[in-house]
């Protein structure tokens, strides 16, 4: 069946704009994490949401992040007056909810502010 | 921030060699997970461990939860060149519901033919 989507795949974009990046989960999954990954590091949690409510948003890096989840399904980050050091790529994995541990990615979407 | 440190950061090695890696952290995780990340895609679960002490297999793949459940290693053996990529452990301190992941910093395995 189809994985988990993300687009754009990549987004180029200039210092200040705002963007929005968007997450497909595999259809079914309850639980919904965007996570980031800055070069040659590993991934860093930014928030999770179990349907459309987010319990755990203590990785967002500061108030320009937030995210959303309609209809327990998509979900849109949305990053606003974007900052060179927020260039990274944005992965999104979902999971079933109740077993969080099986979380299958996307390819992520690969931001860069210029 | 990171949690976890992860062991070594890179690895160059020849075809057939058998790889260790592991990774340490200074709190408990109650699940431990090693993924691997090919470039340009997400990361794809090898295996997952749920008890302290426990040894599981994958194939060419070992990986152990230490008894502490601070630390885990993989082990690949008789390596391959499809092994190439980036080998992340994760902890999760949960084992019920949804549950964020906790990553290491990664380990860059290169294989020379």
């Amino acid at each position: 069946g189809a994985g988990v989507s993300q687009s754009p795949s990549n987004k180029v974009t200039e210092k200040g704009k705002d963007v929005e990046l968007r997450c497909d989960p595999i259809s079914g999954h309850t639980a919904l994490y965007w996570y980031r990954q800055s070069l040659g590091q590993g991934l860093e949690f930014l928030i999770y949401f179990q349907g459309n409510s987010a319990p755990d948003k203590s990785g967002l890096p500061s108030d320009r992040f937030s995210a959303e989840r309609t209809g327990g399904s998509v979900s849109t980050l949305t990053i606003q007056r974007t900052q060179q050091e927020d260039s990274a790529v944005y992965l999104c994995a979902s999971s079933p909810g109740d077993r969080g541990l099986k979380q299958d990615f996307g390819p992520g979407t690969r931001l860069t502010v210029t | 921030g990171q949690q976890l440190n992860q062991s070594p950061q890179s690895m160059f090695i020849q075809e057939g060699e058998d790889v260790s890696m592991n990774c340490t952290s200074s709190s408990i995780f109650n699940t431990w997970l090693w993924y691997k990340q090919d470039p340009g895609e997400g990361p794809v679960l090898l295996i997952a461990l749920y008890k302290a002490g426990e040894l599981t297999s994958n194939g060419r793949l070992t990986a152990q939860f230490g008894i502490t459940r601070k630390d885990s290693f993989l082990n690949i053996s008789a390596s391959i060149p499809s092994d190439v990529g980036i080998y992340f452990c994760a902890g999760q301190r949960g084992n019920q519901g949804a549950q964020k992941l906790v990553f290491g910093q990664g380990t860059r395995l290169t294989i020379n033919p």
